[in-house]
């Protein structure tokens, strides 16, 4: 059985850096083919893809976040961890992670989800 | 990026009606869409992938088709248990892209 879980500050300041951690099991990110992502939602607002890593390292950032986001994964805690710099209000969301997988060059949709975890920017 | 439209955005119907909701993309993802059910304050759920394939565990009244741009969910008899907003997504290419979401509410 596969499952996700998001970890993180509940409240970050303006212009701090955000960390999440993604802690799975059920799956190894060293499996090929084997993919986990992000994805953010604004209080009743729709869904945000940010990022996404692969089991070979593949990383994809979404092109209007790409300047201030960074995934990276830990195989051996298998934990997907995304940072977040110069945190704005706006970035106040719901963050998932989501797993997902790829087979050759076939994408997949995120077929299983975390709970998400809340994240207020605020002063 | 691909844009993603959904139509209508709010839904309302009543236990047993057939509802159909549409999603459109600005240009040709083939077969690679996928619609999510999300209730509040819950995290979304896989309903159908590769536009009309339904997801394991997802009851049969669930159904997607559509190829290209454009692409439909149908309830074919809504149930209590399936008022909810729901997004649809291309994994066409990257960056993936939802729709805004459509909200089906008890009429």
């Amino acid at each position: 059985q596969i499952t996700l879980k998001e970890s993180g500050p509940t409240l970050v300041k303006p212009t701090q850096t955000l960390t999440l951690t993604c802690t799975f099991s059920g799956f190894s990110l060293s499996t090929s083919g084997v993919g986990v992502g992000w994805i953010r939602q604004p209080p009743g607002k729709a869904l945000e893809w940010l990022a996404l890593i692969y089991w070979d390292d593949d990383k994809r950032y979404s092109p209007s976040l790409k300047s201030r986001l960074t995934i990276t994964k830990d195989t051996s805690k298998n934990q997907v961890v995304l940072t977040m710099t110069n945190m704005d209000p706006v970035d106040t969301a719901t963050y998932y992670c989501a797993h997902t997988l790829i087979v050759v060059v076939t994408l997949d949709a995120f077929d299983i989800w975390g709970q998400g975890t809340m994240v207020t920017v605020s002063s | 990026d691909i844009q993603m439209t959904q139509s209508p955005s709010t839904l309302s119907a009543s236990v047993g009606d057939r509802v159909t909701i549409t999603c459109r993309a600005s240009q040709s993802i083939s077969s690679w869409l996928a619609w999510y059910q999300q209730k509040p304050g819950k995290a979304p759920k896989l309903l159908i992938y590769k536009a009309s394939s339904l997801e394991s565990g997802v009851p049969s009244r669930f159904s997607g088709s559509g190829s290209g741009t454009e692409f439909t969910l149908t309830i074919s008899s809504l149930q209590p248990d399936d008022f909810a907003t729901y997004y649809c997504q291309q994994y066409n290419s990257y960056p993936f892209t939802f729709g805004p979401g459509t909200k089906v509410d008890i009429k």
